[in-house]
């Protein structure tokens, strides 16, 4: 059974650098067809995409996040991260991780999600 | 890319039927068949309810159903369960590998 399980620290200063892993388990991150990626949700608000990855390396970002945004798999590990710079309280939300169907585009898993709470 | 753009609230009796509208550009949900809608629960993950437009995963009931038309995609749920009280994202292909969503629609069953 798939599961994806977010890990990294729930409190990170202003300016600083955001990292996650997502720990795959019940699927192998290093074949199609699926992407891996991450999506976030500020306290109350909605859904917002992050960025995807396939395990050839190819990634793919939300513009509006791109200048700060790296996404990356280690293939040795079954896992793959996300960094996020300078980070502001606007980067306060609970982060999850997910799996991508390549064929039919749409999520169909999703890790339980992480609060990440940026303040001093 | 601009997020989708759903009505904030929605609500049907037990019972009834309720659809919720998400609507894109000629660059997303107007582009292609791949829209996707969520249901969400509060505190929990999104889960996914209707991909490419109208197909139901294993175990979704059969009274949620999806149609496009246009740039706008909708997603209906008939026999209201109070179990469908949550939130409902909908979600687009966006060109380039990207991905767009909706803004979503918070569903009262009265």
């Amino acid at each position: 059974q798939l599961q994806l399980q977010e890990s990294g620290p729930g409190l990170v200063k202003p300016s600083e650098t955001l990292s996650l892993t997502c720990i795959v388990s019940g699927d192998s991150v290093n074949r199609g067809p699926h992407y891996w990626g991450w999506i976030r949700q500020p306290p109350g608000k909605g859904l917002e995409w992050i960025a995807t990855i396939y395990y050839s390396g190819s990634t793919y970002y939300n513009p509006s996040l791109k200048s700060r945004v790296t996404i990356s798999v280690d293939t040795s590990k079954n896992q793959f991260s996300l960094n996020l710079t300078s980070v502001t309280a606007a980067d306060t939300a609970v982060y999850y991780c997910a799996r991508v169907d390549l064929i039919v585009v749409t999520i169909d898993c999703w890790g339980q999600g992480t609060l990440v709470t940026v303040s001093s | 890319q601009s997020a989708l753009t759903q009505p904030p609230s929605a609500s049907g009796s037990p019972g009834q039927s309720v659809t919720i509208s998400c609507t894109g550009t000629s660059s997303d949900v107007g582009d292609n068949n791949y829209v996707s809608w969520y249901q969400q629960h509060p505190g929990k993950a999104p889960k996914l309810m209707i991909y490419e437009v109208n197909k139901r995963p294993s175990g979704v009931p059969d009274r949620f159903s999806g149609s496009k038309s246009g740039n706008t995609a909708s997603l209906t749920v008939s026999g209201l369960q109070a179990e469908d009280e949550a939130d409902y994202y909908c979600s687009s292909h966006a060109g380039s590998n990207k991905l767009v969503f909706g803004g979503g629609t918070k569903l009262t069953v009265l």
